[in-house]
């Protein structure tokens, strides 16, 4: 699996656009970038996952480039119940182990 | 939210006892997943199964056994519980398609004194 590296911490206001940006150096071929938002004392969540360029849904937008070496999260018009910890994974199912990183914890103020 | 059912949510137990979380999936998943998370160290994984009676160790197995004798029951067991087994414990399945993302359940706040 590959190893990735977030920011442990980020701050914003709420109406803002944020993007977290996560580094996977050793991305291989067969892998996705799937990104999980947790709130306090609930399990993660899927929010997005892609493969390459840009992928979109109701939730988030996930960029990536070219060279897949990284990602970027981004969330538009934040708000309060965005304040949440966000984990980037890097891997396809070939490998079974799923391991997250600590996360990015977002806390958007007022 | 997929159907997952996590249970006890909470329990309260004493050190050198044997535990027993359980998690029940009504979804026909494959995978099946057993995650603890404390405070500084995010979530870890402690064992997974890939199909009913195949099961592997995680990054911190060591104290955790486990056993998945149907698709839908994923048992997590504490042999002897310690104070350092003190934590939040969520279960998570997934499909068998390549890349198929994990859904979780609610948790277990497990406490040992």
């Amino acid at each position: 699996l590959a190893k990735t590296t977030q920011p442990i911490s980020m701050d914003s206001y709420e109406g803002q656009e944020v993007n977290i940006t996560c580094s996977h150096n050793n991305i291989a071929t067969n892998d996705y970038i799937t990104w999980y938002q947790q709130f306090p004392s609930q399990g993660p969540r899927f929010i997005i996952q892609g493969y390459k360029t840009k992928v979109t849904n109701e939730v988030a937008s996930l960029f990536i480039p070219a060279d897949r070496k990284s990602s970027t999260l981004s969330l538009p018009r934040v708000s309060l119940s965005d304040t949440a910890v966000y984990y980037c994974l890097v891997g396809d199912r070939r490998d079974d182990k799923i391991i997250f990183g600590k996360g990015t914890r977002l806390h958007i103020l007022p | 939210d997929a159907g997952i059912t996590q249970s006890p949510r909470h329990k309260v137990t004493e050190t050198g006892t044997p535990v027993t979380l359980r998690c029940h999936q009504t979804e026909n998943h494959r995978y099946m997943y057993w995650y603890r998370q404390d405070p500084g160290h995010g979530l870890r994984l402690i064992h997974y199964s890939y199909g009913v009676k195949d099961t592997d160790k995680g990054e911190v197995s060591d104290g955790y056994s486990v056993s998945r004798s149907k698709t839908e029951d994923f048992l997590l067991t504490l042999e002897s519980a310690t104070s350092s087994q003190t934590s939040v414990y969520f279960c998570a399945i997934s499909e068998s398609t390549v890349n198929s993302p994990l859904h979780f359940g609610n948790g277990t706040r497990l406490t040992v004194t």
